[in-house]
């Protein structure tokens, strides 16, 4: 089964730096790549997701990037504020046989004022 | 769009009762539902793969037996842990897909507490 390593597990960063957590995953037939952000108690919330025929995607601070060759996929976070604080998973999926979510282990981000 | 609802949000039961999770999709009709467990400051892990009308698919280490997963119309998923017990206490999400979506929506989770 598809196997995904996230780091680093924990990220502080200065307000207004930018923030970058990588994943990489094991199945190369995995061709969707969703990053959430989870509060605490709350649901994950989906900001940002790439499919495999793609190799950069970009929506205002937030940028993902891709690279199918060495099956790793990173999260690029920019003028980081306070309330991007959060934990932040990454996924990897194959939508072609069930689209199961296979996640990282999770990186807390923490960006101080 | 793209709601998903789960209830309740938090149970607490006696050790070696059932309880039933229900998700449903508010606002679209999921042919696949997806049932996740998450421990304390830990990942999401992916417990069964539901598809409306047919039996459930689990994970390598998942009893079914142990986790009921019923996908009775395509806007309700049930999850039902029999005979819990206190190592079953966790928070349980569940996410719905739209028809043949890339994308996955989640509920806000239920939180288990067995005692």
């Amino acid at each position: 089964g598809e196997n995904v390593e996230q780091h680093p597990s924990t990220l502080s960063v200065q307000e207004g730096d930018s923030a970058v957590i990588k994943c990489t995953y094991s199945d190369s037939a995995s061709n969707y790549f969703p990053w959430y952000k989870q509060e605490l108690g709350k649901r994950p919330q989906l900001i940002i997701d790439i499919r495999s025929n793609v190799g950069e995607k970009k929506d205002q601070r937030i940028a993902v990037t891709l690279n199918k060759t060495a099956k790793h996929f990173s999260l690029h976070i920019t003028e980081t504020q306070p309330e991007d604080s959060a934990v932040y998973f990454c996924a990897a999926s194959n939508r072609n046989t069930g689209n199961q979510f296979y996640f990282g282990t999770g990186t807390s981000l923490t960006v101080i004022p | 769009g793209a709601v998903v609802s789960q209830h309740p949000s938090r149970v607490i039961c006696k050790s070696g009762t059932s309880v039933k999770i229900e998700c449903r999709s508010l606002d679209f009709q999921a042919t696949t539902m997806f049932w996740y467990r998450q421990f304390p400051k830990k990942s999401l892990m992916l417990m069964a793969t539901s598809n409306e009308g047919s039996k459930a698919t689990y994970e390598q280490g998942v009893e079914k037996d142990k986790f009921l997963i019923n996908h009775a119309s395509l806007t309700l998923s049930t999850l039902t842990v029999t005979s819990a017990h206190p190592e079953d206490s966790s928070f349980y999400i569940c996410s719905a897909r739209p028809g043949f979506a890339y994308e996955q929506y989640f509920g806000p989770g239920t939180r288990l507490t067995v005692t």
